[in-house]
């Protein structure tokens, strides 16, 4: 079963507007990491928190995690029409280096 | 630059035959993953492999199976493809649990 849920399924914005993608898992983690997927492509590490982290930043890109709600949000600002793609995350567990998925969002940055 | 590949980047092939995907890095990784992707589903994991002659089932191993012989490859093998089987597989290696995932581009298998 997927340990991560990724919430909205689908998100429609105008380019310059902020994109807010959220995920839910089940269980303890050791990390939890966000990919991008370019239609056709594989996946693209965009961002790894530690379960002690509560945010981090790179770029345009701010994640946070909450260990309490078990839960993780993705920030894009200033999207751009290039950052239409797929946004996935994923977790790992113990000592385990595996990675359980999401589902995913589909975000569309139109001009 | 590093770098992993997957190949053939696509196939068609018959129910009952078997069918071996290729995946090779540069990365010097000794972890290395096969996952599946299906609308709906995400990734699931398929084999894994933390070292060379290590082998491991993932959440959905059945009808496939792998082998590490040397630390650059792990191919992935449908014993005798199954329709259900139709599917983007990608391959993805990392460092260790705290390091990320590089993963290739993908395989598209058609089983008719």
């Amino acid at each position: 079963s997927q340990q991560g849920e990724e919430d909205p399924q689908a998100l429609s914005i105008q380019e310059g507007e902020n994109a807010t993608m959220n995920c839910s898992y089940k269980t303890s983690i050791n990390n939890l990491q966000w990919y991008r997927q370019n239609s056709g492509r594989g996946l693209v590490h965009l961002i790894l928190i530690r379960s002690n982290e509560r945010e981090k930043h790179s770029g345009r890109l701010r994640v946070t995690l909450d260990t309490s709600k078990k839960s993780s949000s993705l920030l894009i600002t200033a999207s751009r029409a290039a950052d239409t793609a797929s946004y996935f995350c994923a977790i790992t567990t113990g000592t385990a280096s595996k990675l359980t998925f999401g589902t995913g969002t589909r975000l569309q940055v139109t001009l | 630059d590093a770098e992993i590949t997957q190949s053939p980047r696509h196939k068609i092939t018959e129910t009952g035959r078997q069918v071996t995907l290729a995946c090779h890095q540069t990365w010097n990784h000794n972890n290395m993953f096969w996952y599946r992707q299906d609308l709906g589903h995400g990734l699931r994991l398929i084999h894994y492999s933390y070292g060379v002659q290590d082998t491991n089932k993932g959440e959905v191993s059945d009808g496939y199976s792998v082998s590490r012989s040397n630390t650059e490859d792990l191919p992935l093998t449908l014993e005798s493809a199954a329709s259900s089987q139709t599917s983007v597989y990608f391959c993805a290696s990392s460092e260790n649990s705290y390091q990320p995932q590089h993963f290739g581009d993908g395989t598209r298998l058609s089983i008719l």
